[in-house]
């Protein structure tokens, strides 16, 4: 099945920097979630983007679906932005696959 | 908020025993998906109904059962439990059968088996 490989696998950011977090996948996707898990463990939906780049807020991302690969970007990083964040694809009829995670500490 | 609601948020239980985990999709979406989230083996995907049939089968253990009911709220029998059961256990809704489409996920119930 497909492989979904994150990176890194953590980050300590300072309040106020920025990140750049990257999801590689093995085979041609339809579907890429990118998810927040916050500290209380609820997972919150970020972007849907199997291809191209959207933005929202602080957040964006990219998506290359040639190159199989997809970026999300933080700016401006805050505390409240910590947890651990998860990509998910999916190929074909395939279900959502998820990566193990970048897992995200910001301090203030 | 994401519009899914799952009950209950907390479940402490003993080995042995059934729970029963429920599930409201989002208004409007006809598809409910079910995961598992442990330490050893991240989120997984157990099962996928779709406007009350079963989709699409995960690894999900002959212990576990789904079913969706036709007001399209689903809910996933675990029995016969064991300590490795313990997890935190999330619903997600789509609007349609195709795994194409966004998944919007619940806030999750968290298992803890005794």
């Amino acid at each position: 099945g497909i492989q979904v490989e994150q990176s890194p696998p953590d980050l300590i950011l300072q309040e106020g920097a920025n990140s750049t977090l990257r999801c590689n996948f093995s085979d041609s996707v339809n579907n890429l979630q990118w998810f927040h898990q916050n500290p209380w463990g609820q997972l919150i939906n970020l972007f849907y983007i199997p291809s191209g780049t959207k933005q929202n807020g602080r957040l964006s991302a990219t998506t290359v679906a040639t190159e199989r690969y997809s970026l999300l970007y933080i700016s401006s990083s805050q505390t409240t932005d910590s947890g651990v964040y998860f990509c998910a694809v999916n190929s074909g009829n395939t279900p959502l696959v998820f990566g193990k995670g970048t897992r995200l500490s910001v301090i203030a | 908020d994401s519009g899914v609601t799952q009950t209950p948020k907390h479940l402490i239980t003993a080995t042995g025993q059934r729970v029963t985990l429920r599930c409201s999709p989002r208004s409007g979406d006809l598809s409910v998906y079910w995961y598992q989230q442990s330490l050893d083996q991240g989120l997984q995907f157990l099962i996928q109904y779709y406007n009350g049939e079963e989709r699409a089968k995960g690894n999900i253990l002959e212990r576990f059962s789904a079913q969706q009911f036709p007001d399209l709220h689903s809910e996933l029998n675990l029995s016969s439990l064991e300590l490795g059961d313990s997890a935190l256990y999330f619903c997600a809704s789509s609007v349609s059968g195709q795994t194409l489409n966004e998944q919007f996920f619940g806030p999750g119930t968290r298992l803890t088996v005794l």
